[in-house]
């Protein structure tokens, strides 16, 4: 499985775009990149997965450069209730097993 | 159901004693995950079942940690003479491998469990 790494923690205001970077150095290549989301007292949710360039949906844009070895969520103009913790994954497609690292945190501030 | 439910949702406790925590996974859902996270930690791997079987309990803190599942669906973890360290959310995950999003795992409301 392999190893991630992402800040802590991070703060920025409403109304800004959150760039959170994870790096994956020995990510494989039947490796996927998958972000969840977790707020307060409630379980991770599902919120984007890529494999390599740019994914986007109506939550987040992932972009993955062509070594693959970061990733780099987006979150456009946050809003206070986008303050969570979000988890960054590296798994092979074939594992049941995924690993949740300690995250980063995100504040949103006024 | 539509979701993952989990039972109960609190569960005070005495130090010695045995608790149960109960899993009802998404319908359907074939794998099945245990996490631990304690206050303003990160999440951490207990157990996955696939089907009835546990490939992999390496994350299982001790002996008096075990689970089960029955039927390909419902989980119970079972933690045996609780200690005070065992205090933290309990959270189940299910997924279906393979089938659309690689291994999106959809998550319970989780278990508190606070031994006094």
């Amino acid at each position: 499985l392999a190893k991630t790494t992402q800040p802590i923690s991070m703060d920025s205001y409403e109304g800004q775009e959150v760039n959170i970077t994870c790096s994956h150095n020995n990510i494989a290549t039947n490796d996927y990149i998958t972000w969840y989301q977790q707020f307060p007292s409630q379980g991770p949710r599902f919120i984007i997965q890529g494999y390599k360039t740019k994914v986007t949906n109506e939550v987040a844009s992932l972009f993955i450069p062509a070594d693959r070895k970061s990733s780099t969520l987006s979150l456009p103009r946050v809003s206070l209730s986008d303050t969570a913790v979000y988890y960054c994954l590296v798994g092979d497609v074939r594992d049941d097993k995924i690993i949740f690292g300690k995250g980063t945190r995100l504040h949103i501030l006024p | 159901g539509a979701g993952v439910s989990q039972s109960p949702s609190n569960k005070v406790t005495e130090k010695g004693k045995d608790v149960e925590l109960r899993c009802d996974p998404i319908s359907g859902h074939t794998a099945l995950y245990w996490y631990r996270q304690s206050l303003g930690q990160g999440l951490e791997f207990l157990i996955y079942f696939q089907g009835n079987s546990a490939p992999d309990k390496s994350g299982l803190p001790s002996d008096r940690f075990s689970a089960e599942r029955t039927g390909g669906s419902v989980s119970t973890l079972t933690i045996q003479r609780t200690q005070q360290e065992d205090s933290a959310v309990y959270l189940c995950a299910s997924s279906s491998p393979g089938q659309g999003t690689y291994n999106e795992q959809f998550f319970g409301p989780g278990t508190r469990l606070t031994v006094l």
